[in-house]
């Protein structure tokens, strides 16, 4: 299996911030990275998908980068519904498997 | 609109079976991957496997393999993940999400659509 390891576990953050998250596979994964944004007692959403490309109707503040074992997800200003928990995945090959998650608290 | 509609909570004992369902609606159902992801409390998801209802290819998780068993019906648009017997263990919330995939490029990409969850609870 692909192993993906974020960093860092969690941040704190004020509105407004320019956060980065990374996620690093274990194996070169070409493209094939998926970013998820996950609140309290709800489905993860799709943000990013194929490192860089924006899913549907997610705020351009939102941005992902990388190719190979590593990437990031960056939101450029925070805003107060970005204080979530992220979570990679490669898509590069099954078990398609998920990094153990980035918590982005108010500071 | 496309969406996924998960069955309700669940509360069983260890040893009992169980089959929960996703059905979907707006879009095609036979023609997109459906993914099962399991997540425990206060943890990360887990993906669990992923089956194609219009011919029920179905790939799993080595970690799941034998423990949970996929199935779909195309002519219901739902597909269903089951256990024979369950375990303590089990105890978590199930997605099902659609998971998107390029014929042309062979290539999985992201889960776009999500099921609600439903939660399972395996407790004496």
């Amino acid at each position: 299996d692909i192993q993906m390891t974020q960093s860092p576990s969690s941040l704190s953050a004020s509105v407004g911030d320019r956060v980065t998250i990374t996620c690093r596979a274990s194996q070169t994964i070409s493209s094939q990275l998926n970013w998820y944004q996950q609140k309290p007692g709800k489905a993860p959403k799709l943000l990013i998908y194929a490192a860089s490309s924006l899913h549907n109707e997610v705020p351009a503040r939102f941005s992902g980068s990388g190719s190979g074992t590593d990437f990031t997800l960056t939101i450029g200003g925070l805003q107060p519904e970005d204080f979530a928990i992220y979570y990679c995945q490669q898509s590069d090959s099954p078990p398609l498997t998920f990094g153990g998650g980035t918590q982005v608290e108010m500071k | 609109e496309v969406q996924l509609v998960q069955s309700g909570a669940e509360v069983k004992k260890p040893g009992e079976s169980l089959k929960i369902s996703c059905k979907g609606s707006g879009y095609s159902f036979s023609t997109y991957w459906i993914g099962w992801v399991r997540q425990m409390p206060g943890k990360g998801p887990e993906w669990m496997g992923i089956i194609f209802p219009g011919d029920s290819d179905t790939r799993y998780s080595p970690s799941f393999r034998g423990q949970v068993t996929l199935s779909a019906d195309k002519s219901i648009s739902t597909a269903y993940l089951q256990w024979s017997s369950l375990k303590a263990s089990d105890t978590a919330i199930y997605y099902c999400a659609r998971q998107r995939y390029s014929f042309h490029a062979q290539k999985f990409y992201g889960m776009d659509v999500w099921g609600q969850g439903t939660p399972v609870a395996v407790s004496s």
